[in-house]
C-alpha cells in the first residue's frame, strides 16, 4: 500500500521557469510532511516541510502548498536553477508522537535545462 | 559539524553472506533510522533506534536487525543474503524533537552477487 504517491516519475523545465512537483497521500493521519533533494551518489538532504495546520510554507525559492481535502500537496521552485536538477521526494512521518519513520514517495527527478 | 557517516561505502557480497553495515550519527543526534532504496521501490524504511532501544520497525524480514550503541552509533546487519537485498542502504539520524527532520548520510551501496 503506497500511503504516499509521487505520480510523475519526470519533469523537465527550463532555467528561470517554475517547476511544480505533486505528491498525494493516502492516510489521513498524516499531519506533517516533508521534501527531500537527492543528487547521485548522496543521500536526500532535508528542504522544506509543512504542517497540516498551514497550507502554505515558503524559505526563498521554495514553496509547499498543502490541500489536506484532496490530500495533496506541492513544491514549487521559482525561479528554477540548474542546481536544482535532482530527484525530488515527499515523506510523512508514520505514526503518533515525535517518530523517526517517514514514509517516502517514489522520487520525481527533475531536470532544470540552461 | 560533522554530517552523519557511513561505511562502507561500497560493498560487494555472495548470496547467504552476511553482511554488516555502520553508522555514525550526527554529534547529539539520538535517533537513527535505516532505509533501503532500490529502482523499484524508492526508499523504504527498514527500523530507527533511540537510546539503544528499536522504536519503530519496518515491513522487512527477521534478516535485518539492527543496534545502536551508548554512544548513538549504530548498525544493522543481513544475514543470508539474497539477490533482491541489493540496494542503497540509507542512515539518518535526527535530535530528539524533531525526529522526523532527519539528516542522511551517502549510503552504503551493497551489491550481492
Amino acid at each position: 500500500d503506497q500511503q504516499v504517491k509521487q505520480n510523475s516519475p519526470s519533469l523537465s523545465v527550463q532555467e528561470g521557469r517554475i517547476s511544480i512537483l505533486n505528491c498525494d497521500y493516502t492516510n489521513s493521519m498524516f499531519d506533517y510532511f516533508l521534501w527531500y533533494k537527492k543528487y547521485p551518489a548522496e543521500g536526500p538532504t532535508f528542504l522544506i516541510s509543512i504542517s497540516s495546520i498551514k497550507d502554505k510554507n515558503e524559505d526563498g525559492r521554495f514553496t509547499v502548498f498543502l490541500n489536506k481535502s484532496a490530500k495533496h500537496l506541492s513544491l514549487h521552485i521559482v525561479p528554477s536553477q540548474p542546481g536544482d536538477s535532482a530527484v525530488y521526494f515527499c515523506a510523512a512521518p508514520h505514526g503518533s508522537g515525535n517518530t523517526g519513520k517517514l514514509i517516502f514517495g517514489q522520487g520525481t527527478t527533475l531536470q532544470v535545462k540552461p | 559539524k560533522a554530517g552523519v557517516t557511513q561505511t562502507p561505502r561500497y560493498l560487494i557480497k555472495t548470496r547467504g553472506q552476511q553482511v554488516t553495515l555502520s553508522c555514525s550519527p550526527i554529534s547529539g543526534h539520538r535517533s537513527v533510522s535505516w532505509y533501503q532504496q532500490t529502482p523499484g521501490q524508492g526508499l523504504q524504511f527498514l527500523f530507527e533506534y533511540f537510546s539503544e532501544t528499536q522504536r519503530n520497525k519496518g515491513n522487512f524480514p527477521g534478516r535485518f536487525s539492527g543496534r545502536q550503541f551508548s554512544n548513538s552509533r549504530s548498525e544493522m546487519n543481513v544475514s543470508t543474503l539474497e539477490l533482491g537485498d541489493s540496494a542503497l542502504y540509507l542512515c539518518a539520524s535526527s535530535l530528539p524533537t524533531p525526529v522526523n527532520e532527519q539528516f542522511f548520510g551517502p549510503g552504503t551501496r551493497l551489491t550481492v552477487l
